[in-house]
């Protein structure tokens, strides 16, 4: 089974200023078809988790140009360009290079 | 617009037996593989179990294996999730996500969860 862990667990944002979170995964998650198995969600306070990214660095379908992704192998960045007050939640990577699929641990973004 | 709607939660002993459900409209079921993924309270998220289009892939998590059963009813646009001799430790909120297909490369696709429902609350307590 695939570990996946997130850096740091909690963030306190500003709005208007740039956030960054880090996933790690305990294998490559890097596909010889040259992709990164690998998916971005958040859960809002009191939701269902919502899906932002895939394969690593595709914005899902809604999601706006200030969430981004990035990274290969077994280092991930979620990065957010400029928060606003919606972006508060918790941040879920999770890993789909092997079943079982794993989630890691979570990273709590709240503003200051 | 796309639905997903879980139910069948509830209290049940240790030991006891739930089947959850979930019902799903505004797409066309039989295309896409489903999933279960569970939350236990003020934790994060675990994957349980996911189903073929068909039903004829069907995969567990090594806590469920042997005690879950993942099945779906096309015809019904439900997806089904058995759960027998359950534990405390199945207590969570039990969320059925859809997979979407995206080609990675020709006949080759990579399979995101695209659309979750609100959940249905499992609590296995004496």
């Amino acid at each position: 089974e695939i570990l996946m862990t997130q850096s740091p667990l909690s963030l306190p944002v500003t709005p208007g200023e740039p956030a960054s979170i880090s996933c790690r995964s305990s294998q490559s998650l890097l596909r010889s078809n040259g992709h990164n198995y690998l998916d971005w969600f958040l859960q809002k306070p009191g939701k269902s988790p919502q899906l932002l990214i895939y394969l690593a660095s595709n914005r899902a379908s809604g999601v706006p140009d200030r969430f981004s992704g990035s990274g290969s192998g077994t280092e991930f960045t979620l990065k957010i360009s400029r928060v606003e007050a919606e972006d508060v939640g918790v941040y879920y990577c999770m890993q789909a290079q092997q079943t079982p699929p794993t989630f890691g641990g979570g990273t709590k973004v709240e503003i200051k | 617009e796309v639905f997903l709607v879980e139910s069948g939660g509830g209290l049940v002993k240790p030991g006891g037996s739930l089947r959850l459900s979930c019902a799903a409209s505004g797409f066309t079921f039989r295309d896409h593989s489903m999933n279960w993924v569970r939350q236990p309270p003020g934790k994060g998220l675990e994957w349980v179990a996911s189903t073929s289009t068909r039903g004829n892939y069907i995969y567990y998590s090594d806590s469920v294996r042997g005690r879950f059963t993942i099945s779906r009813d096309n015809a019904k646009d439900s997806l089904y999730l058995q759960m027998n001799n359950l534990r405390a430790e199945d207590t969570a909120i039990y969320y059925c996500a859809r997979d979407r297909p995206y080609a990675v490369v020709t006949d080759d696709y990579y399979f995101y969860m695209d659309v979750w429902g609100k959940g249905t609350t499992v609590t296995v307590s004496s």
